[in-house]
């Protein structure tokens, strides 16, 4: 099965720099990974995702990187803003297409 | 227009009991999945609805989990005799057509606490 975890549990960015979460996956064969962002009370919601024959992946602010070689996943945000505190899932679709998610990241901005 | 709906947004009951979750989709969106997610955790999958039927139950994690959905649109999930490691919160979410990798639109989730 597919095992998903993230590397660090709180991330703490000045407002304006750039952020970068990480994510590492366990199975070689998920060919598709998304990344979520959940506020408070609220549920996850859909950042950007990528497919295994891409290795980057770019959004309004939001960059996604695969590196397949080393089973890892991230998330750069250009010019974080307050807006952007909260909670950062990795998900990757397993062989039975199962979204595994990791345990989160939670992205704090400083003023 | 309307997100993905769940009630009640809070449910307390006690061990032993009997509750049902409940979760409106998205009009039209003919998938729509169950996840239970645990404090400081991620979502963890239970089960995947196309239509009426229930494509993946994999995730139940035993036999006193139970989800329905009927009409093909609103879905229930039924808890038996709760247990205290049933506390969680309860997320649905819904997508548009047949593909698993179709966006899911997450609901605000339903926080069960069993006492």
């Amino acid at each position: 099965g597919e095992n998903v975890g993230l590397h660090l549990p709180t991330l703490s960015v000045q407002e304006g720099d750039n952020s970068i979460i990480n994510c590492a996956y366990s199975n070689s064969a998920s060919d598709y990974f998304i990344w979520y962002k959940q506020e408070s009370g609220k549920g996850p919601q859909f950042i950007i995702d990528i497919r295994s024959n891409m290795d980057k992946r770019q959004g309004q602010r939001v960059t996604v990187l695969l590196n397949k070689t080393v089973k890892h996943l991230s998330l750069q945000i250009a010019a974080t803003q307050p807006g952007d505190s909260a909670v950062y899932f990795c998900a990757a679709m397993d062989s039975s297409y199962k979204l595994i998610f990791g345990s989160g990241t939670r992205l704090l901005v400083r003023p | 227009g309307a997100g993905v709906s769940q009630t009640p947004s809070n449910k307390v009951t006690e061990k032993g009991k009997y509750v049902e979750l409940r979760c409106d989709p998205i009009s039209g969106h003919t998938a729509l999945y169950w996840y239970r997610q645990s404090l400081g955790q991620g979502p963890e999958f239970l089960i995947y609805f196309q239509g009426t039927g229930a494509a993946d139950d994999s995730g139940l994690p035993n036999d006193r989990f139970f989800a329905v959905r009927p009409e093909g649109s609103v879905s229930t999930l039924k808890i038996q005799r709760t247990e205290r490691g049933d506390s969680a919160v309860y997320l649905c979410a819904s997508s548009f057509g047949t593909s698993r990798m179709a966006e899911q639109f997450f609901g605000p989730g339903t926080r069960l606490t069993v006492l």
